[in-house]
């Protein structure tokens, strides 16, 4: 088993740019969670995610992000405009089920805004 | 409020020595409780959670609810245990995310 594959590990992007961020969760995983970490911060809850369905995004800024879990492929996280203030490191985890399994977490993909 | 405090940025130890990382948590309800673990150039993973109770790499954590608190500790450090750590809760049922505190860097030294 591979594990959580996220790609790219690093991604620069220019102000005003969109940045995708990838997440495959390891097989047979369906529950996808992303993280963001700033600078000296612990990370940070963004959204939570089961195929094709959004289950909690209390921590997602309100405006250019956003998240998508399809029925087939990896989970996406999407910043669109991107600020100097979205520079981090993006984890993603993934877990079998709801009930108390523990999460796995991806290497992260850090995220440079110029 | 949801909340998890690590006091100590950073902590260095010598080899043999004792080693306590502190973590205090704030939650309304029964919280699940663990410690992540980051060693140099590999991803965060999973140390040990309080329901299982058990010892990993010689490190124990115990939950008390009076203080609030859910240290790691550790009766003889090794140089392999040089990383970040970070304690984390979860509510139970819900969407389970995980609540992090800003992380401990551990260095043990020769």
């Amino acid at each position: 088993n591979a594990g959580v594959m996220q790609n790219p590990r690093h991604l620069v992007r220019r102000r005003g740019q969109e940045a995708r961020l990838r997440c495959s969760p390891m097989k047979g995983h369906s529950h996808v969670y992303w993280y963001r970490q700033l600078p000296e911060e612990g990370l940070k809850f963004m959204v939570y995610l089961q195929k094709e369905n959004i289950i909690d995004e209390s921590g997602m800024p309100k405006e250019r992000f956003s998240a998508e879990f399809p029925k087939e492929g990896p989970s996406i996280l999407r910043i669109q405009q991107v600020v100097r203030g979205d520079s981090a490191a993006y984890f993603c985890a993934s877990s079998p089920s709801l009930t108390g399994e523990t999460q796995y977490f991806g290497p992260g993909t850090r995220l440079l805004v110029l | 409020a949801q909340r998890v405090t690590q006091p100590e940025k950073l902590l260095s130890v010598f080899k043999g020595a004792p080693v306590e990382l502190k973590c205090n948590y704030s939650y309304s309800g029964s919280p699940e409780l663990f410690w992540y673990v980051q060693y140099s150039r590999q991803r965060l993973q999973l140390l040990l959670r309080h329901i299982s109770r058990e010892s990993i790499k010689g490190f124990t954590a115990d939950l008390n609810k009076g203080e609030t608190s859910f240290h790691l500790k550790k009766p003889f450090a090794q140089e392999e245990d040089s990383a970040m750590y970070y304690c984390a809760l979860s509510g139970t049922g819900g969407s389970e995310k995980l609540v992090f505190g800003k992380g401990t860097k551990l260095t043990v030294n020769p």
